[in-house]
């Protein structure tokens, strides 16, 4: 069974660009949500895909936008970087629609910079 | 709005020792996950806790939930240098699916 895989693993951005980051799911899964984590900060919901929908969404602005594939695997990208979006990016894989299997997987992480 | 509330936020303790985290959230959530992470990693899955008064252990960590007070506790038995980690508790966002909403973490340094 292959687990959850993020590229890259690490990247360096300046303030203004555009950034895509990559998440594939563990095999078995439909549901993708990624997640924002700050340093010493627990990690925040950005949205998540299910179906190659959005199926929800947290306290993140429109720059934050995202993709879903047929394959389960998905993009969050992210325009106009800002200083305060130098994080941990956290891809998480389940599978919705098993009742009370919601054990949410997740991947390495990308390490955001921006400077 | 959803809160997901753990204390202490930081824990040193000494090997041998035994302790307590806690986990208090606003929603009427019956499910509780409790998930670990090591400096500069990703979360690894501990306990997924699916109903009021769920108990599960595994090595030196139990875990229960309690959903009419809605409180979760993580309990620690005879520490060992190990088990030194960040400790999050979280929750099911409403209407996102099955999103999560986490707590800010609890660092627990074991010390000998």
């Amino acid at each position: 069974e292959t687990g959850v895989t993020q590229s890259p693993t690490h990247l360096i951005k300046t303030r203004g660009q555009q950034v895509t980051l990559r998440c594939s799911s563990q095999s078995g899964h439909n549901t993708v949500s990624w997640y924002q984590q700050a340093l010493g900060q627990g990690p925040q919901f950005i949205f998540q895909y299910y179906r190659e929908e959005e199926n929800g969404r947290g306290n993140f602005p429109p720059r934050f936008s995202g993709l879903q594939f047929p394959n389960y695997s998905s993009e969050l990208n992210v325009n106009a970087l800002e200083l305060d979006d130098s994080a941990l990016y956290l891809c998480a894989s389940s599978s919705m629609g098993l009742a009370g299997q919601n054990e949410q997987f997740f991947g390495p992480g990308t390490r955001l910079t921006v400077l | 709005e959803l809160k997901v509330e753990q204390n202490p936020l930081f824990l040193s303790m000494q090997e041998g020792k035994n302790y307590t985290i806690y986990c208090n959230y606003s929603t009427t959530s019956d499910r509780l996950y409790w998930y670990r992470q090591d400096p500069g990693k990703s979360l690894e899955s501990l306990f997924v806790l699916l109903s009021n008064g769920a108990v599960k252990q595994e090595g030196r960590l139990m875990a229960s939930l309690d959903t009419k007070a809605r409180l979760s506790t993580l309990h620690i038995t005879a520490a060992v240098h190990d088990l030194s980690a960040t400790y999050f508790c979280a929750v099911d966002i409403e209407n996102s699916g099955y999103a999560l909403n986490f707590g800010k973490g609890t660092s627990l340094l074991v010390t000998p």
